[in-house]
């Protein structure tokens, strides 16, 4: 049973350039939601996605965005990248329905660094 | 005011002691409660959840919830040197809807 998957494992980019990170989520999982890590804190979350749509989302500025494709895999992209948005990027799969609170199932994580 | 807050580490027990990690969080609303172990370097990874009022039992491991207080604690008996990491508490926040709440941390250690 695959787990959550994550891609790239690390990346590093420069002040200014975008960047795109891509997650499957577990088998059976139809809700992915992004979460950036910094060193030493806790997980903040980003976004949400379920059926292809921006369900919730964090205090993160516009240049986060992301998509839903319909197999249920998501990709998260930030532009104009900034020093402070390097951190540990998570994916987090989960199951979505109305009334269901189900834990998170986490990715391997994608480190970012912007130098 | 953050909202899920954490014993402050790091917190050291000599292995075969129970270690006592604690987490509050503020809004009352909040329905699902979670312990997540992240190990340096990695993804944190699902130990416990708790629903309801008590205590629930697995293995070595023991989550406690109290609504009330708004308090919610991981007992880990018979300690191991593997379990040293940062756990994490998460909660599901009504306001959130499906989203979680983590709090900053608790990193342990366990002295062989």
């Amino acid at each position: 049973d695959a787990g959550v998957t994550q891609s790239p494992t690390h990346l590093i980019k420069t002040r200014g350039q975008q960047v795109t990170l891509r997650c499957s989520p577990k088998s059976g999982h139809d809700t992915v939601s992004w979460y950036q890590q910094a060193l030493g804190q806790g997980p903040q979350f980003i976004f949400q996605y379920y059926e292809e749509e921006e369900r919730q989302r964090g205090n993160f500025p516009d240049r986060f965005s992301g998509h839903q494709f319909p197999n249920y895999s998501s990709e998260l992209n930030v532009n104009a990248l900034l020093l402070g948005d390097s951190a540990l990027y998570l994916c987090a799969s989960s199951l979505g329905g109305q009334g269901i609170i189900s834990p998170l199932h986490f990715g391997n994580g994608t480190r970012l660094t912007v130098t | 005011q953050k909202e899920v807050e954490q014993n402050s580490g790091p917190l050291s027990v000599p292995e075969g002691a129970i270690a006592s990690l604690n987490c509050t969080y503020s809004d009352r609303g909040s329905q699902s409660f979670f312990w997540y172990r992240q190990y340096s370097g990695k993804s944190p990874e699902l130990i416990m959840s708790i629903y309801s009022n008590g205590d629930k039992e697995d293995g070595r491991f023991t989550a406690q919830l109290n609504k009330a207080s708004q308090y919610v604690s991981l007992l880990i008996r018979d300690s191991q040197p593997s379990d040293s990491a940062t756990y994490l508490c998460a909660v599901n926040q009504k306001n959130y809807g499906q989203n979680f709440v983590f709090g900053p941390g608790t990193r342990l250690s366990v002295l062989p």
